[in-house]
């Protein structure tokens, strides 16, 4: 299967800063790309999708503003948390979909923690 | 709508015990069913999947099989080892579209020696 890489793989970040958090296919160019928050012992929840070149689609209750999904290219995307707060800790996941299969691809997971 | 549901864990047992998790799914038209597992501090890893009914996924001793007539995908392992702790999610994608991946809540599986 494809390989998604995911940097960094923790941050910590003081209150109100931003943090950019990459999502990388590394053998696979990946037409659409998911971004979900996972918080402890509970399961995924789907963030957005997005669709290289366009605007991302997200899911009822996300604030598109506060967090900003950019797919740049087949191999990228970005999501940044805007001004960040203590309850934006959470377990950030991406995953790629592309190509004749349904199947999803996943990263390791990225480790917010917002002081 | 689509939704999944799974057994509430934590699931605990002896290596060597017989795993059930139960895995029902709501879902217009056809969909495509997976397990996920994430062991401690990693993403998810597909473990097996079931495209059509009547399929069977299988992979390192664990099976699935596609059940239309319950709506269930139960997962199952006749010999669990103290490896196999980690959290299995059920999701169903809708179809055959590129879409989105629906989750059940997960189930905390812990072995012990």
């Amino acid at each position: 299967g494809a390989v998604v890489s995911q940097h960094p793989s923790w941050v910590i970040c003081k209150s109100g800063t931003s943090v950019k958090i990459e999502c990388r296919s590394l053998d696979f160019q990946a037409t659409t790309m998911f971004w979900y928050r996972q918080f402890p012992k509970q399961s995924l929840m789907l963030m957005a999708t997005s669709n290289e070149g366009s605007k991302a689609t997200y899911e009822q209750g996300v604030e598109k503003d506060k967090f900003l999904i950019n797919h740049a290219s087949l191999t990228l995307s970005t999501l940044t948390v805007t001004s960040a707060h203590p309850e934006d800790s959470s377990f950030y996941i991406c995953s790629i979909s592309g190509g004749r299969s349904n199947e999803q691809f996943f990263g390791p997971g990225t480790r917010l923690t917002v002081l | 709508g689509n939704s999944v549901t799974q057994m509430e864990g934590p699931v605990t047992l002896s290596e060597e015990a017989f795993l059930t998790i139960n895995c029902t799914y709501t879902a217009t038209g056809y969909p495509s069913l997976f397990w996920y597992v994430q062991y401690p501090g990693e993403g998810l890893q597909l473990l097996l999947k079931a495209t059509k009914a009547d399929d069977k996924g299988s992979n390192k001793g664990f099976e699935a099989t596609y059940r239309k007539e319950t709506t269930s995908f139960h997962l199952e392992k006749g010999s669990v080892q103290v490896s196999d702790s980690a959290v299995y999610f059920c999701a169903l994608i809708r179809g055959s579209t590129l879409g989105r991946l629906y989750f059940g809540r997960g189930t905390q599986l812990t072995v012990w020696p």
